[in-house]
Parts: structure tokens; sequence; C-alpha cells
């Protein structure tokens, strides 16, 4: 059974631009959590999906969004960049959000 | 007072030791508790979760929960050098109609050879 996968691995942006992380779910899972983690902050929840809705949000502005798709798929867009955006951005998906997560690889983010 | 706490360690054992690592959340509703093990630049690999109060055993790990106390731990028997690593603990609870996930800042734990 295939894990959760994220795309990409790696990016690098400049301050101002904007950026789209990708993240499929273990077949089968319909929820998918995003998580913000940093050396100082340690991990940070962004927003969960389920069947398509944001059913829970965490203390992030307004310039994190996201989106799930009928097929589960999720994608997560960061606007505006700023310095401080620079972190390892983790997706995690559950069968339905009460069940464990498990988590991909990772998308690392960095900001010039 | 944060939500989940964990000592950050780091926590030094010889390998084929008993490794303790210990989390204490602060919301009397959680209801459910995993531990994630994060090697160095990889992401969170779930290895145990834990819904009762009591023990958990699954090989060498043993997941046990207090909610009286309100601590879960992990115990690792016969620690081996590649159970180096970052453990987090999260905490789970129901919060109108969905799951509010918490997690700890992580305990970095070294076997020594």
């Amino acid at each position: 059974k295939a894990g959760v996968t994220q795309t990409p691995r790696y990016l690098i942006k400049t301050r101002g631009q904007q950026v789209t992380l990708s993240c499929s779910p273990i077949s089968g899972h319909r929820s998918v959590s995003w998580y913000q983690q940093t050396p100082g902050q340690g991990l940070q929840f962004l927003f969960e999906y389920f069947s398509e809705t944001q059913r829970n949000k965490g203390n992030f502005p307004g310039r994190f969004s996201g989106r799930q798709f009928s097929n589960s798929r999720s994608e997560m867009n960061v606007s505006t960049l700023e310095l401080g955006d620079s972190a390892l951005y983790l997706c995690a998906s559950s069968l339905d959000g009460f069940q464990p997560q498990h988590f991909g690889d990772g998308t690392r983010l960095s900001i010039l | 007072q944060k939500e989940v706490e964990q000592n950050s360690g780091p926590l030094s054992v010889p390998e084929g030791a008993i490794a303790s690592l210990n989390c204490t959340y602060s919301d009397r509703g959680s209801q459910s508790f995993f531990w994630y093990r994060q090697y160095s630049g990889k992401s969170p690999e779930l290895i145990m979760f834990i819904y009762s109060n009591g023990d958990k055993e699954d090989g060498r790990f043993t997941a046990q929960l207090n909610k009286a106390s309100q601590y879960v731990s992990l115990l690792i028997r016969d620690s081996q050098p590649s159970d180096s690593a970052t453990y987090l603990c999260a905490v789970k609870r129901n919060s109108g109609g969905y799951q509010k996930v918490t997690f700890g800042t992580g305990t970095k734990l070294q076997v020594i050879p």
C-alpha cells in the first residue's frame, strides 16, 4: 500500500512569491492535515480537510490556504512568502480524522 | 502552560537499557495519544497509539497512559543505536465534531553503543 506522497520534496522561493504544495493521501484515507515544522516551534497544525471541506484550522494567517479534491488529494498554497515561512511542510492522512495519522516525507521550503 | 509537554532532552541511555520517555498534557478531555519517531531530516513515523488507561505493548515498545495524572509515556526496551531519534507525543481530543491534534516539541533520544 503506497504511503502519503508529497510533491515537490524541495522548493526554493523568494520573498513575495507564492507556492503550491501537493499531497496524495494513502488510498482510502479521506482526511488530510497539513503541518508546519520549524526547529523553534515544532509541529504546528495548519488545517485539516475531509471530504473536500476544511474541517479544522490552526492559527496561521490567511496567506496559508488549502483545498481538497474529490479524490482526497490536497493542495496547500502560501501567498506573499516571507522569510519566516521557511520550514518543513508535512501532510498527514487518516482514514477519517479519528484514526491515527500517517505522515508524508514533507516538502522543505526555503525562502531567500 | 503548554498543552503537551515533553522534556527536550537529550536523553542518553546505553545500548541494551530501557529508555523512558514522558509526556504530560493539560486537557482532561483528551481521548487518544500517539507516539511518533522522527529521525533527523525525516518525517514523523507513527510507532504507537493508546486510547485506554494502562499499558499497550508492541515488540520492544510499551505505551503507558494514566488519564488521572494526565501523562503518557513510552518505554523502549533493549534500546538500540537505531532508536536514536526525536520522539514526538501527540494528543487528540474531540472538538465540535472534529479531532484537534496537538504535538509536543519532542524528546531527543541518544542510545550510546
